[in-house]
């Protein structure tokens, strides 16, 4: 079936950039999302991008997405300790209704 | 905005007891989905539904069934709780397929089972 990884860790001081990796093995892809998850709370959508384009900026988010690598990822700018949280990366296959997430990556930003 | 409720935060049962988790969304969403969240695997589907009476199993359905009598309610049953799924179970539902469906969840249930 379809995977979604990404690696568990990451941390990073306050002011520097992030950068949160993820990969895919669904060819068929649609949408892949960056959603956020704050302690105790459920997940939030941050970002999402369509599989035609390769880049999406948002304020301090950009998203890069390298479809032929099948590798996408999460830049956040001048990271704050608002940021410490988990980030899962998601993507849904064409004609799909569920998502398929990674296992989450923990991002702890040190003041 | 979209609400997604979920009817507990925490939750504690014994083993082999009867378990309802309920949900219910305001915004009128076809799509429901039932996820269960463990350290270091992410979320992984057990049921959704796409319309009333209408249910999927998605990757780990093994001792959870689910009931959808209403558009608005999704339930999660663990017809006889194990301590296995002890877990944080997560609710969320979404509009029809198209556009990027974002999906909407809930603030999650964790489930201790003894």
């Amino acid at each position: 079936g379809e995977d979604v990884e990404q690696s568990l860790f990451l941390s990073v001081r306050e002011g520097d950039s992030s950068v949160i990796n993820c990969t895919y093995t669904d060819s068929s892809s649609t949408y892949l999302y960056w959603y956020k998850q704050e302690p105790g709370a459920g997940l939030q959508l941050l970002t999402y991008i369509f599989s035609n384009m390769d880049m999406k900026q948002d304020q301090r988010l950009t998203v890069l997405l390298n479809k032929k690598d099948k590798h996408l990822s999460l830049r956040i700018a001048d990271t704050q300790t608002g940021d410490s949280a988990i980030y899962f990366c998601a993507e849904r296959g064409t004609g799909r209704r569920a998502l398929t997430f990674g296992s989450g990556t923990r991002l702890q930003v040190q003041p | 905005d979209v609400k997604v409720t979920q009817s507990s935060r925490y939750l504690v049962k014994r083993t082999g007891e009867k378990v309802f988790l309920e949900c219910v969304q305001d915004m009128d969403h076809e799509n429901m989905f039932w996820y269960r969240q463990d350290p270091g695997l992410g979320l992984r589907l057990i049921y959704f539904s796409y319309d009333v009476k209408m249910k999927e199993k998605g990757d780990i359905p093994e001792g959870y069934s689910v009931s959808r009598e209403k558009k608005e309610r999704f339930s999660l049953i663990l017809e006889s709780a194990s301590t296995n799924q002890t877990s944080m179970y997560l609710c969320a539902s979404s509009p029809p397929s198209g556009s990027h469906n974002e999906q909407y969840f809930g603030p999650g249930t964790r489930l201790t089972v003894t």
